[in-house]
């Protein structure tokens, strides 16, 4: 079965610094892969998605994420973090069939110390 | 920028009582989504709708639960008998003209089960 497994709970970076968010699939076939994120009280917000091309894709506020088959790997970074970066980070896979549903990893919670 | 709205925000319910959480769509999307989170854990798939019916379901779509589209905007998740286990975020997402396509997802609709 298709999974996403995202190792890190809680990450706590201070503002300016980098950071690196993970994520691990598993699924036979060419993965979609997306980036959500989700502020508190809010919903998900598309933060970038791969479906092919380029493995280095770029997305909304700053971020980008690197697709690596070898590693089953798609890594979300951020070079420099804003303390309104704090948010909740989700992983997600979509699996095939006829209707493309998302299966989520269990997020990372980011906190940003000033 | 068009969005995906979600009503009522937040849901107070004793059990065995009937929910109807609503959502009206983008306008021009074909596809529709039920995701729900329980507090503290992953976004989980629920059911997937197209073409007025359903494409797919997860076990957790019992026969409790059942989707429609009643006119050409809504998109409405009814629960019939609602259980304390059922307390969660229930998001509503849709795309576009392909299955493909990026899912946008609503603010959420917080039911409380008593």
């Amino acid at each position: 079965a298709q999974s996403v497994t995202q190792p890190d709970i809680h990450i706590t970076v201070s503002e300016g610094a980098s950071l690196e968010l993970r994520c691990n699939y598993s699924y036979g076939a060419t993965p979609y892969l997306f980036w959500y994120v989700q502020s508190p009280g809010q919903g998900l917000q598309l933060l970038l998605k791969y479906f092919s091309g380029d493995t280095l894709v770029q997305g909304i506020k700053g971020f980008e994420a690197e697709f690596k088959r070898s590693q089953s790997s798609f890594n979300l970074r951020k070079p420099s973090v804003h303390w309104s970066d704090a948010a909740e980070y989700f992983c997600a896979v979509v699996t095939g069939g006829s209707n493309y549903k998302l299966t989520f990893g269990k997020g990372t919670l980011l906190t940003v110390n000033p | 920028e068009p969005e995906v709205t979600q009503t009522p925000s937040h849901q107070v319910t004793q059990m065995g009582q009937e929910v109807i959480l609503r959502c009206v769509p983008i306008s021009n999307h074909l596809y529709f989504y039920w995701y729900r989170q329980i507090l503290g854990q992953k976004v989980e798939f629920l059911v997937s709708f197209y073409n007025n019916e359903i494409s797919e379901k997860s076990e957790i779509f019992d026969d409790q639960f059942s989707v429609e589209r009643p006119d050409g905007s809504n998109f409405t998740l009814k629960i019939r008998s609602t259980k304390l286990e059922d307390s969660a975020m229930y998001f509503c997402a849709s795309s576009g003209a392909i299955s493909t396509d990026t899912q946008y997802f609503g603010p959420g609709t917080r039911l409380t089960v008593l």
